[in-house]
């Protein structure tokens, strides 16, 4: 089945800092990703749509210039948190489209900003 | 009135006995339902898909949508305690205007016992 790797798996900084994860298809092409934020005993929001080749869409309350979101190919997508803060703490999960609202998740990666 | 609705639980089945999971939804033109499974700590996975009225039945999983109630549920038979876990609901709303989306309820935590 389709493969979605997803790193750093954990992430520990401290305030300010800037962190990149990076969603990659690993056995196919993802034309279109999704990344989602999950806090605990919450359901999954959706962040942000990218689509390779072009600018990610948001969703209404995401900052794009803080979750900054680049596909530059068909097999890589990356979430940049910037300037991170204790309430950007999280897990981030990335998804990649395979067919009609089918998505295969990435393992997610747990960001904790002290 | 939130767009996917589940009861958090938990829910608990002794081990061999059907587990019942049940999920609402608020938008009637939507037409793409998705359960996935989702272990402490890790990402979600699909285990199934269903657009039309009627059950659809893989494996030891049922599941059973009826539109004209706004309801789709998921059975597990046989269930074991491996399927400990939380079950999420995902929608594709029709009000997206052709976006596949998906909208998640908060899930449902299902304990099987030994």
């Amino acid at each position: 089945g389709a493969v979605v790797s997803q790193h750093p798996s954990r992430v520990i900084c401290k305030s300010g800092t800037s962190v990149k994860i990076e969603c990659r298809s690993l056995d196919f092409q993802a034309t279109t990703m999704f990344w989602y934020r999950q806090f605990p005993k919450q359901s999954l929001m959706l962040m942000a749509t990218s689509n390779e080749g072009s600018k990610a869409t948001y969703e209404q309350g995401v900052e794009k210039d803080k979750f900054l979101i680049n596909h530059a190919s068909l097999t890589l997508s990356t979430l940049t948190v910037t300037s991170a803060h204790p309430e950007d703490s999280s897990f981030y999960i990335c998804s990649a489209r395979v067919g009609w609202g089918i998505q295969y998740f990435g393992a997610g990666t747990r960001l904790s900003v002290l | 009135q939130k767009e996917v609705e589940q009861n958090s639980g938990p829910l608990s089945v002794p081990e061999g006995a059907i587990a019942s999971l049940n999920c609402t939804y608020s938008d009637r033109g939507s037409q793409s339902f998705f359960w996935y499974r989702q272990y402490s700590g890790k990402s979600p996975e699909l285990i199934m898909f269903i657009y039309s009225n009627g059950d659809k039945e893989d494996g030891r999983f049922t599941a059973q949508l009826n539109k004209a109630s706004q309801y789709v549920s998921l059975l597990i038979r046989d269930s074991q305690p491996s399927d400990s876990a939380t079950y999420l609901c995902a929608v594709i709303p029709a009000t997206q205007g052709g976006s596949e989306k998906l909208v998640f309820g908060k899930g449902t935590k299902l304990t099987v016992n030994p």
